[in-house]
Order: structure tokens, then C-alpha cells, then sequence
């Protein structure tokens, strides 16, 4: 198997404009993450979802932040409008009993 | 959040010392405890897992649970270079800001 499979691997965008991160899980993981990590505040769980369903959302920084899972292969994280606090790497991690998988990360940059 | 509590570090030891990295976690309900070493610019990989009180051993590393204390360490012995990183701690999918290691040549 490939991995998680994460893109963009590198975003850069300007203040107030959409971006949007993918990810493919491992096949047969059920469960998704998507993580945020920066230097101040380390490695922060924004949402996740278990058979596609979102489970908890309260890392979600605010209502700019938004995740979808249509289906066992995908997700996707937007952010509308992008903001230059929103800079950091973005990761996304499957799991498969009890362990996760990571994604190579998505760095974004917002000018 | 459920906090998770890490050593800040950073952690020197020379090559072949015994390296000690610490966690301490709020959430008393949690059952699962890994450690996860991520290389910088690279994204974190999982290196052990535990999940009852006692030790855990994995050729060079150990992990030991308290739950009483709410408390999970890893040993790394015989340090080499090659684990100059930052290992993370978690508590379920809940991480520590993680611990930067160097190991000196």
C-alpha cells in the first residue's frame, strides 16, 4: 500500500483566498484525522471521523475550518478565507486498531 | 483538548547513554499510549505502543505505562545518532508538544 496520500504537499496562498487539503487514508483504515502542527502549539487534532462520520470537530479553530469524508477514500479540509495565522503543516492520519498512519503533511504558507 | 504533558527538553546525551523521555496525560478514561519519533521536516512515525501498566520492551526501546500516576516514559538505550528527533507522546489521538532528542557523536 502507498501510504496516506496527502495534497497539495506545499500551498502557498494570500490572505482571504480558499484552500483546500486532500487526503486518501491507507485502504480498509476506518478512521481519519486531520492534525495541525505548528512550532508554538505542537501537533493539534482539528476533527475526526470514524467510517466517515464525523465524530469530533471541536479542534476545528473556527468557522473558516471546514472537513468532509464522502466516502472511505477521501477527505477533504477547507479553509475559506485563508488567514496568515493559518500557516502551519497539516497532516492526516488513518488508523487501524488503535494505531495511526500518518500522511507526508501538506506545509501551508498564507501571505 | 485532552492535554498531554511532555518534557520540552531539549535532550542531549552522548552516543550510547540511556536516553529518558516523559509524558504525563489528563484524560484518567484514556487506554491507549503510543511514541512516535518525527524526524524534522518529515511527518511522525510510530515506534511503540502500550497499553496495560508495566513495561514494554522493543529492542532498544521501552515503554513504561502508570496509570495510577497517569504517567508513560520511553527508554531509549544505547542511544546512536540516528534517533536525534523529536518524539512525540500520545494519549489515544491526543498529542504532547514532544521532545527534541540529540544524540552526540
Amino acid at each position: 500500500d502507498a501510504g496516506v496520500i496527502q495534497s497539495p504537499r506545499h500551498e502557498v496562498t494570500e490572505m482571504g483566498q480558499e484552500v483546500t487539503l486532500r487526503c486518501k487514508p491507507i485502504s480498509g483504515h476506518n478512521s481519519l484525522f486531520w492534525y495541525r502542527q505548528t512550532m508554538m502549539r505542537g501537533l493539534e487534532l482539528l476533527i475526526y471521523f470514524n467510517n466517515n462520520v464525523p465524530i469530533d470537530d471541536s479542534g476545528m479553530p473556527e468557522d473558516r475550518f471546514s472537513a468532509k469524508m464522502p466516502n472511505a477514500s477521501f477527505s477533504t479540509l477547507k479553509i475559506q478565507p485563508s488567514e496568515p495565522r493559518d500557516s502551519a503543516v497539516y497532516f492526516c492520519a488513518s488508523r487501524w486498531r488503535g494505531e495511526q498512519f500518518f500522511g507526508p503533511g501538506t506545509r501551508l504558507t498564507v501571505l | 483538548q485532552k492535554e498531554v504533558e511532555q518534557n520540552s527538553g531539549p535532550l542531549s546525551v552522548p552516543e550510547g547513554a540511556i536516553a529518558s523521555l516523559n509524558c504525563t496525560y489528563s484524560d484518567r478514561g484514556s487506554q491507549s499510549f503510543f511514541w512516535y519519533r518525527q524526524y524534522s521536516g518529515k511527518s511522525p512515525e510510530l515506534i511503540m505502543s502500550i497499553y496495560s501498566n508495566g513495561d514494554k520492551e522493543d529492542g532498544r526501546f521501552t515503554a513504561q505505562l502508570n496509570k495510577a500516576s497517569q504517567y508513560v516514559s520511553l527508554l531509549i538505550r544505547d542511544s546512536q545518532p540516528s534517533d536525534s528527533a523529536t518524539y512525540l507522546c500520545a494519549a489515544s489521538f491526543y498529542f504532547g508538544t514532544g521532545t527534541s532528542l540529540t544524540v552526540i557523536p
